[in-house]
């Protein structure tokens, strides 16, 4: 499985927009880059996922470029409610086995008012 | 509420005590998982099932652990002769295998605190 860095914090302002950038140069063919939220006291969530270029639902961005050995997760306008831990997650998407999901130590965004 | 769902949600225990944590995962789901996790590290793969079978364990999963889902619904997982290292968070999740979205449904969890 593809190992990825992430930086350990990050703090921001209510309205900013915050961009968490994972690093995984070993990143395989098969994989795709899942990105995942913790709040405190509770499960993981899932945020989004893409495979390359420009992802993008109604809660973040995801872009990927060409090689993709790195990937940014896009929070726009950021509020309060979103300080959380952000895992970044890379793996094969597809019949895995099992899928089972490989955390490192993510990433905590820290949201001031 | 049809997410998934787990009991108890605290759990103290003293060390050598036996402990079992219930997991009902989303009613559609094949996939059942187990994740460990410890202050402020990320979640740990522990086990899966797919429907009643279990196809992967980790070698977390030390011989104190078993995991059930006999009926490829509610799973259970017991620790025997609970040890302080054992105190963590245990996370169920749950998902579909045929969906090519490795999204995961996750419980709220069971904190496990050993005396």
């Amino acid at each position: 499985l593809a190992k990825t860095t992430q930086p350990i914090s990050m703090d921001s302002y209510e309205g900013q927009e915050v961009n968490i950038t994972c690093s995984h140069n070993n990143i395989a063919t098969n994989d795709y880059i899942t990105w995942y939220q913790q709040f405190p006291s509770q499960g993981p969530r899932f945020i989004i996922q893409g495979y390359k270029t420009k992802v993008t639902n109604e809660v973040a961005s995801l872009f990927i470029p060409a090689d993709r050995k790195s990937s940014t997760l896009s929070l726009p306008r950021v509020s309060l409610s979103d300080t959380a831990v952000y895992y970044c997650l890379v793996g094969d998407s597809f019949k895995a086995a099992g899928n089972k999901l490989t955390f490192g130590g993510g990433t905590r965004v820290l949201v001031k008012p | 509420d049809t997410g998934v769902s787990q009991n108890p949600r605290h759990k103290i225990t003293k060390r050598g005590q036996n402990v079992t944590f219930r997991c009902d995962p989303i009613s559609e789901h094949n996939r059942l998982y187990w994740y460990r996790q410890t202050l402020g590290q990320g979640p740990e793969f522990l086990t899966y099932f797919q429907n009643e079978a279990q196809l992967e364990k980790s070698r977390l999963l030390s011989d104190r652990f078993s995991a059930e889902r006999p009926k490829g619904s509610f799973s259970t997982l017991e620790i025997q002769r609970t040890e302080q290292g054992d105190s963590a968070m245990y996370l169920c999740a749950s998902s579909i295998s045929d969906r090519g979205v490795n999204e995961q449904f996750f419980g709220p969890g069971t904190r496990l605190t050993v005396l």
